[in-house]
């Protein structure tokens, strides 16, 4: 595997279900973010961890929680989440935060909430 | 927080040109300008960044003006896969902010 993968790649779920994505990158970089993408809207910054620690939190509600257990590795749990919340879910990391200009981007999971 | 203004939508012919340009009157010294594209349902894809030289890469050429106010992205010679959204971006802080790019569209 290269560069940034995620899964799973599509997802239908329930407002009561709890569900992950997953984000792994193989370009041995210590930033990873969260982006999301609504129809017709600008990606939106979620969560910016930075090794291993989080460094930013853009007011994401609590029913989305991120998890950073290395450099390599990303997680967004979900849980009692709500029909607006579907949208595209994008991955991306950097050589560092301080260098988050330069990020690579996963395919995205296409989330959708019944 | 300088903010970017871009064209909704783009046309370009194939095998011509594509000239993207960025409105960024109000960047600040040290912010660089980069360029992102985005093909339908995929994640965004790095393309180039500059401060204040023109740079080029072997997927574009990136001007940016002397007073760094604005900036034109070049396709040299577009093809049918650079269809795309293009999004030029000044970066805040360790923020990028994507806003609602320019649609290109390369026809035949």
């Amino acid at each position: 595997e290269t560069g940034v993968t995620q899964t799973p790649r599509h997802l239908v779920m329930g407002m009561t279900n709890k569900k992950s994505l997953k984000c792994e990158q193989h370009l041995g970089h210590n930033a990873m973010y969260w982006y999301k993408q609504s129809a017709k809207k600008p990606l939106e910054l979620m969560f910016v961890y930075n090794f291993k620690e989080q460094t930013e939190n853009n007011s994401v509600p609590s029913r989305f929680s991120p998890e950073c257990p290395n450099s390599s590795h990303l997680f967004l749990h979900l849980h009692t989440l709500q029909p607006e919340d579907s949208a595209l879910y994008l991955c991306a990391s950097s050589q560092d935060s301080g260098r988050a200009g330069e990020q690579f981007f996963g395919p995205g999971t296409r989330l959708t909430v019944l | 927080d300088a903010k970017t203004t871009q064209p909704p939508s783009m046309d370009c012919a194939e095998g011509r040109a594509a000239n993207l340009p960025c409105n960024h009157s109000t960047i600040s010294g040290n912010e660089y300008v980069y360029w992102y594209r985005q093909i339908h349902s995929q994640g965004p894809q790095y393309i180039i960044h500059g401060l204040k030289n023109n740079e080029t890469n072997e997927m574009a050429s990136l001007i940016i003006t002397e007073d760094r106010k604005s900036s034109t992205l070049i396709l040299p010679h577009a093809t049918l896969r650079d269809t795309a959204v293009y999004y030029c971006i000044v970066r805040v802080v360790n923020d990028m902010r994507f806003g609602a790019g320019t649609r290109l569209t390369v026809k035949p």
